[in-house]
């Protein structure tokens, strides 16, 4: 059983700019949420994906969407980056549907803003 | 949302003591909890979770003690060893979907 795999592991884009990260979920694993983590700080929730469809979102701008494909994966794209969007992006995968589970987490995209 | 924070930032121990991490929540309506350790370069690991019907917890090596009056949660970890240094986040669930991170403390352990 494979874990939760994000890419690309680093990533420099400057203001303005538009950013896709991506993540696959652990085997079997049908719900997808996304996280962002500012230095020194605890992660923030994005948004949640269950069955290709948004399902809850966080305190973010509508510049932050993603998708969910059939086989899981997941995509967060950022637009109009702005200097505070540099963080650690944290995705999880989930096996039983949105419900509160334990969630595995992936190493993380690391997204610096110049 | 409501916040979850932690009081003590910091977190030194001897290797062999016993560890405790505390966490304070503010949503008296929040009904579930984890405890997640995170490494340098990695995601959060899960460690341990606690529903609201309970007020104790024990996993190996690590207990989590929830005290719904004060709305305050701890995590204890027995014989630190050096492999626990981390940071660890409490995180509470609101509702089925969304979890709420604490802003985490930094254990280290003395060898």
């Amino acid at each position: 059983e494979t874990g939760v795999t994000q890419s690309p592991t680093h990533l420099i884009k400057t203001r303005g700019q538009q950013v896709t990260l991506r993540c696959s979920s652990q085997s079997g694993h049908n719900t997808v949420s996304w996280y962002q983590q500012a230095l020194g700080q605890g992660p923030q929730f994005i948004f949640q994906y269950y069955r290709e469809e948004e399902n809850g979102r966080g305190n973010f701008p509508p510049r932050f969407s993603g998708l969910q494909f059939p086989n899981y994966s997941s995509e967060l794209n950022v637009n109009a980056l702005e200097l505070d969007d540099s963080a650690l992006y944290l995705c999880a995968s989930s096996p039983k549907g949105p419900s509160y589970n334990e969630q595995f987490f992936g190493p993380g995209t690391r997204l610096t803003v110049l | 949302g409501e916040s979850v924070g932690l009081h003590l930032p910091t977190l030194s121990v001897q290797e062999g003591d016993n560890s405790i991490i505390n966490c304070a929540y503010s949503n008296s309506a929040s009904d579930y909890f984890i405890w997640y350790k995170q490494e340098s370069g990695k995601g959060p690991q899960f460690i341990i979770d606690i529903r609201s019907n309970m007020d104790k917890r024990q996993g190996q090596r690590v207990t989590v003690l929830l005290n719904k009056t004060v709305k305050h949660l701890s995590l204890q970890i027995a014989a630190t060893q050096p492999g626990d240094s981390a940071v660890y986040f409490c995180a509470e669930n609101i509702s089925g979907n969304q979890f709420y991170f604490g802003t985490g403390t930094s254990l280290t352990v003395i060898p």
